[in-house]
This record gives C-alpha cells, structure tokens and sequence, in this order.
C-alpha cells in the first residue's frame, strides 16, 4: 500500500502557482519522497525529489516539513501542460539498501484551467 | 539518446490467447521494471528485472504471467490464456542501477505503455 496521502483533485488558473500537498506520516529517516506526473495516460514522468531539505530544478520546488510528515510540490508559474495525476510517493528502501519499485498510490489530479 | 520503447503500443487479444508485451530499456540501463495500471487507477509495481535474473516479482499474479530480461534483447512480460480483467496499459520503466543514495542514478525512466484489451 501507498504510504502517501493526497488530495484526490485540485484546480489551479493558469500562470498561477499550484501547491500540490502530500502527507507521509510514517515516513522512515533514509526514505526519500519523490513526485511523478502523468499526463493524459502516458508514462509516469519524474519531477523531483527530496530527503529532508527544500529542492527546486527547472520543473518545480519541493517543501518537506522539518518533521518530515508532510510536503509540498509547487509549480510556480503553472501552464495548460500541467494538467496531469500528480503522484506522491516514498521511496521504498530495500533489504540490500537499494531503491527499486515505485509504490503509487492515487495521486491529486490537476487541472490547469485558463 | 532514445528512451524507453515499448511494443506494441497497442494489443487486442481474446481471451484464452497470449500477449508478449517487450520493453528496450534506455541504452546504458541495466534495470528494468514492469508497472500495470487499471483502468481509472494508479500504477502497480509487478516485477523488477535485472539481465537474466528476477530481482522483485512482488507484484506478479501467481498464475498466468512472466517476465524475463535475457541477456541480448527487450524484456518480456508475458501474459498466458488471457482474461478480460488483464485489460489495462502496462509500462515499462528503467534504471542505471538501485544501490547507493536516491539520486539520479536510481531514476526510473518510463515508456509510452502498451494498452492490452481483451476481447
């Protein structure tokens, strides 16, 4: 099962900002939170992610709070193209201390209108 | 650099046939992941491919399914005796590698997907 929570779906007018929440109570100390977008049933797309300190790159900025419960995904200016399931996810750390599968859970669907 | 190819892009199979679904991972990855997703629902992990080896079939229903990633060539997941309920898009993803810190390395890069409808 996800170990995240989002909200199901949010709208945001286009050239604003969007702030896509996302709860991970039971985040573990060496679980990473990553953040995925699908656009229109393509294949999941990466955008960030994090460990405990804010991250941005050219796609969006990520907030976790200083308990590591909570984040943010922000797309500051965001445009029609944005409009897509965005997924929240904890990075499952395994046994051998590697990352492999990706645990999707329902995700926020955006909607970017003009 | 070519990414993630999968084909077919899309299969029509009845039921009781096979679907052999294929995934190149991008050139340089070693790593392969296969990922169904229902229709109206999120992506479930199936299984985790190295070359030649199954690393993580977790995900995989017991009967009717298998993957492979040989050594020269795409993996395969293949679906036997196909059923209504496998309809779905099935995607493909790869990786460098898994170990080490999250980082760019352990980045999981996904293909368009295969959408399988069973007649």
């Amino acid at each position: 099962d996800a170990k995240t929570t989002q909200p199901p779906s949010m709208d945001c007018a286009e050239g604003r900002a969007a702030n896509l929440p996302c709860n991970h109570s039971t985040i573990s100390g060496n679980e990473y939170v990553y953040w995925y977008r699908q656009i229109h049933s393509q294949g999941p797309q990466y955008i960030i992610h994090g460990l405990k300190n804010n991250e941005t790159n050219e796609m969006a900025s990520l907030i976790i709070t200083e308990d590591r419960k909570s984040s943010t995904l922000i797309l500051p200016h965001a445009t029609l193209r944005d409009t897509a399931v965005y997924y929240c996810i904890v990075r499952v750390l395994t046994g051998t201390g590697g990352y492999n599968k990706l645990i999707f859970g329902a995700g926020t669907r955006l909607a970017v209108h003009p | 650099n070519a990414g993630v190819m999968q084909n077919p892009r899309h299969l029509v199979r009845r039921r009781g046939q096979e679907a052999r679904l294929r995934c190149s991972p991008m050139k340089g990855h070693s790593h392969v992941y296969w990922y169904r997703q229902l229709p109206e629902e999120g992506l479930k992990f199936m299984v985790y491919l190295q070359k030649e080896n199954i690393i993580d079939e977790s995900g995989m229903p017991k009967e009717r399914f298998s993957a492979e990633f040989p050594k020269e060539g795409p993996s395969i997941l293949r679906i036997q005796q196909v059923v209504r309920g496998d309809s779905a898009a099935y995607f493909c993803a790869s990786s460098t590698r898994t170990s080490g810190r999250a980082g760019k390395y352990n980045e999981q890069f996904f293909g368009p997907g295969t959408r399988l409808t069973v007649l």
